[in-house]
């Protein structure tokens, strides 16, 4: 069974931009998370969404989103972009909500 | 590869011993823990998982140990390899919320 995929993988974006990342889960999963991992902050978790509708959201601003389509396939996009969002942004799937999450290999995000 | 953090705690073991890799979690409401492998320019890797009703469990050279007197969780690896060198995560998790909060990670290097 193929992987959680994630795209693309690198990213670079100049400062006010807004910038759209895509994440498929794993095939027959229907819970999709989100995580920005920086290496001053460790792993923060983002939003959750299950079943096109988000269930949990972290403590980030309203600059982002996040949205989950009927295929499970989920995008989250970050508008008027900041130096201080360059960061890996981590993909996990996972069959329902309380069930393992298994991470994709992220999109690495610089922004200049 | 990208840095998955700066100042980590680090685990330096020779090749073929048994590694430790300790984690203090934060809510005495959490009642599900995952072990996370990280590897230089990819994303966590599920390694083992636990919960709150067990104290001990173990997978193929892991073992994971939960003491909730003390918060306290710990990965055992045995007879370490090069292969396993990379950053160690511990997760927790509540049940009936798809978040998890992330440690800050160890990272383990192993010498041939």
């Amino acid at each position: 069974k193929a992987g959680v995929t994630q795209t693309p993988r690198y990213l670079i974006k100049t400062r006010g931009q807004q910038v759209t990342l895509s994440c498929s889960p794993i095939s027959g999963h229907r819970s999709v998370s989100w995580y920005q991992q920086t290496p001053g902050q460790g792993l923060q978790f983002l939003f959750e969404y299950f079943s096109e509708t988000q269930r949990n959201k972290g403590n980030f601003p309203g600059r982002f989103s996040g949205r989950q389509f009927s295929n499970s396939r989920s995008e989250m996009n970050v508008s008027t972009l900041e130096l201080g969002d360059s960061a890996l942004y981590l993909c996990a799937s996972a069959l329902g909500g309380e069930d393992t999450q298994y991470f994709g290999p992220g999109t690495r995000l610089t922004v200049l | 590869g990208e840095s998955v953090g700066l100042h980590l705690p680090t685990l330096s073991v020779q090749e073929g011993d048994n590694s430790i890799i300790n984690c203090a979690y934060s809510n005495s409401a959490s009642d599900y823990f995952i072990w996370y492998k990280q590897e230089s320019g990819k994303g966590p890797q599920f390694i083992i998982d636990i919960r709150s009703n067990m104290d001990k469990r173990q997978g193929q050279r892991v073992t994971v140990l939960l003491n909730k007197t003390v918060k306290h969780l710990s990965l055992q690896i045995a007879a370490t390899q090069p292969g396993d060198s990379a950053v160690y995560f511990c997760a927790e998790n509540i049940s009936g919320y798809s978040t998890l909060t992330f440690g800050k990670g160890t990272m383990l290097l192993v010498s041939p």
